[in-house]
């Protein structure tokens, strides 16, 4: 069964440091990966996803993340974090060859100090 | 263009009372999924719809959830007798049909958060 987890409920950075959110997951093939970011009263917006081809994928708002196959693992990534990327942020992962379910980590709530 | 709509976007329920939940899902999308987010929560998947295909419904919690999407377009998510436990935040999804690539985004609405009293 697949399934995804974000070991961290929270993250503080200052702004302008970089900054990384965790996902691991486990499939039993081979993965489609997302990332979702939830701001305050808005509803889920899509950042990036990893399909195939290169492991570094970049998205939305200087995001970008890596697809590590040997970890299991699509860390979320910023060089520089802004105030503004304050929100709740979910790894999601589905397995091309086990349906069209997708799961949704817990989320890991990202604040970021002025 | 016109995102996902979702009506209503709350409800208030006594326990033992059947809901009814509605998605729009954006044109020409033929995927459609409903999630449910409980306070503290992940998203947990509920059910997914694809064209006529029979619906993936291996996430409904129990035989008191069930949804239909008629006319490959509009979804209605059904609640009955809801319990105290069922209150959350519905949220529904749409995307194009998921084969790789740009078809596996997914474009969620605002929900319908449902409080059971």
């Amino acid at each position: 069964a697949q399934s995804v987890a974000q070991p961290e409920d929270q993250v503080n950075v200052a702004e302008g440091n970089p900054l990384t959110v965790k996902c691991t997951y486990s499939v039993s093939g081979n993965p489609y990966l997302f990332w979702y970011v939830q701001y305050p009263n808005r509803g889920l917006q899509f950042l990036l996803k990893y399909i195939t081809g290169d492991n570094l994928v970049k998205g939305s708002y200087g995001f970008e993340a890596e697809f590590n196959k040997s970890q299991t693992s699509f860390h979320l990534k910023k060089p520089s974090a802004l105030v503004s990327d304050s929100a709740l942020y979910f790894c999601a992962v589905r397995d091309p060859t086990g349906g069209f379910k997708t799961i949704f980590g817990a989320g890991t709530r990202l604040f970021v100090k002025a | 263009g016109a995102g996902v709509s979702q009506s209503p976007s709350n409800k208030v329920t006594e326990k033992g009372k059947d809901v009814e939940l509605r998605c729009d899902p954006i044109s020409g999308h033929t995927a459609l999924y409903w999630y449910r987010q409980s306070l503290g929560q992940g998203l947990e998947f509920l059910i997914y719809f694809q064209g006529n295909s029979a619906p993936d419904k291996s996430g409904l919690p129990s035989d008191r959830f069930s949804a239909e999407r008629t006319g490959g377009s509009v979804s209605t998510l059904t609640i009955q007798r809801t319990q105290q436990e069922d209150s959350a935040v519905y949220l529904c999804a749409s995307s194009l049909a998921p084969r790789g690539g740009v078809q596996e985004t997914q474009y969620f609405g605002p929900g319908t958060r449902l409080l059971v009293l």
